[in-house]
């Protein structure tokens, strides 16, 4: 069965330092694999994918993704944070060349940036 | 464009009561989708719509209906509502199942008394 874990419930950082947001997947056949953010009251906002092609991948705001195969990893990264980055970020995953009802969310990591 | 809107944004139900979560787009999406979202467990799909008179079941489908008579809207109905039903419902979008950006709408906290 695919699975999407996010082994941090909580990420704090300093403004200024870099940051990473984990996120590991469990899926048959290559991934397609998403990151999407959600600020207070509001829906998720889609920031970046993963399809196929280059392993490093650039989104909304600055952030980054890289995908690491072997050890099925798609770590989200940004050289320096900003305050405005404090969110709750969800990590997703689903089988490629399947429907979006087959997509699976993480559980969430909130992101605190500190001034 | 409005993108993907939701009413009521926030709502109170006592348990057996029954109500309609509105949901439209005018992205003319063909997809469409039905999440709740609970502390520590992401988002669970519930029911999805591929277009206009096609719906199908999710992840976690029971207690709920659905019906697609439009492109532009996808109601979810809660029949009888029950206490673990208490969550945060989000609707989405996407051009089509294949898509793969996803548009969601602001939400609908719901308490279940």
């Amino acid at each position: 069965a695919q699975s999407v874990a996010q082994p941090e419930d909580q990420v704090n950082v300093a403004e200024g330092n870099p940051l990473t947001v984990k996120c590991t997947y469990s899926v048959s056949g290559n991934p397609y694999l998403f990151w999407y953010v959600q600020y207070p009251n509001r829906g998720l906002q889609f920031l970046l994918k993963y399809i196929t092609g280059d392993n490093l991948v650039k989104g909304s705001y600055g952030f980054e993704a890289e995908f690491n195969k072997s050890q099925t990893s798609f770590h989200l990264k940004k050289p320096s944070a900003l305050v405005s980055d404090s969110a709750l970020y969800f990590c997703a995953v689903r089988p490629g060349y399947s429907s979006a009802s087959k997509i699976i969310f993480g559980s969430g990591t909130r992101l605190s940036i500190r001034p | 464009n409005a993108g993907v809107t939701q009413t009521p944004k926030f709502q109170v139900l006592k348990t057996g009561q029954s109500m309609t979560l509105q949901c439209a787009q005018d992205m003319n999406h063909e997809y469409m989708s039905w999440y709740r979202q609970d502390p520590g467990m992401g988002l669970r799909l519930i029911h999805y719509s591929v277009g206009a008179g096609i719906t199908d079941q999710g992840e976690v489908p029971n207690g709920y209906n659905v019906s697609r008579s439009t492109t532009e809207d996808f109601p979810l109905r809660l029949l009888s509502a029950a206490p673990s039903q208490t969550s945060v419902y989000f609707c989405a979008s996407s051009r089509s199942s294949g898509d793969y950006e996803q548009y969601f709408g602001p939400g609908t906290r719901l308490t279940v008394t």
